[in-house]
């Protein structure tokens, strides 16, 4: 089936470094991907997303390139910032029995210290 | 716009007592909806699913159920929680066929069982 991988955490990264997560996936057809980020005691936000193969999605100063060829989703940014801190989530859409669901990966905690 | 609202934000509750978590969206007719779990320091799990009133598939077996009693409301209920119960709840919502923009979730609700 579909699966997502994540790059296991915690990165730990001082402010202003550049930032990489590796995201990698499994499917059949062509997913959406995506990246949620999840602050400390919230719920997901949706940070950025892609539709089709060498779509860019960007947001906030993050960057991820929908890449069929290596099937991967790798966030990056330029700057990383305290403010930064959270866990990030890559994922996938599914359509098993005609309804939309998300695949998620495991999380990757990130810690940006000053 | 669209916004979904969970509640309670924080509950402690005691081994074998009952649980009612409630998740409405506004500003959206016949929305996919969703409920995941996070254990500490885990992913996301989804644990229902329903795309209309009255329908709800579950993903895993366990001790929780899942009710639809109208269009923009979903509820997480079980009748004796156990420990194992104890996580990070989150609704979610998704437009339906045709309408896929991937999840916009709750802000969550933290259950401890003690």
């Amino acid at each position: 089936g579909n699966s997502v991988t994540q790059m296991e955490g915690p990165v730990t990264l001082s402010e202003e470094a550049f930032l990489t997560i590796n995201c990698t996936y499994t499917a059949t057809g062509y997913p959406s991907l995506f990246w949620y980020v999840q602050y400390p005691g919230e719920g997901l936000q949706l940070l950025l997303k892609a539709t089709k193969a060498d779509d860019k999605g960007s947001n906030k100063g993050f960057e991820a390139t929908y890449r069929k060829e290596t099937t991967s989703f790798h966030l990056e940014k330029g700057s990383v910032q305290v403010s930064d801190s959270a866990v990030y989530f890559c994922a996938l859409s599914d359509r098993p029995g005609g309804y939309n669901k998300l695949i998620f990966g495991a999380g990757t905690r990130l810690a940006v210290h000053p | 716009s669209q916004t979904i609202h969970q509640w309670p934000a924080t509950l402690v509750q005691p081994v074998g007592s009952p649980l009612s978590l409630e998740c409405t969206v506004e500003g959206t007719s016949n929305p996919n909806l969703y409920w995941y779990r996070q254990a500490a320091g885990r992913g996301l799990q989804l644990l229902f699913y329903s795309v209309g009133i009255g329908q709800i598939s579950s993903e895993v077996p366990q001790n929780l159920s899942a009710s639809r009693p109208q269009d923009r409301q979903f509820i997480l209920s079980s009748k004796k929680l156990l420990l194992s119960d104890s996580g990070f709840y989150l609704c979610a919502w998704s437009g339906g066929q045709g309408m896929w923009d991937g999840y916009t979730f709750g802000s969550g609700t933290r259950l401890t069982v003690v």
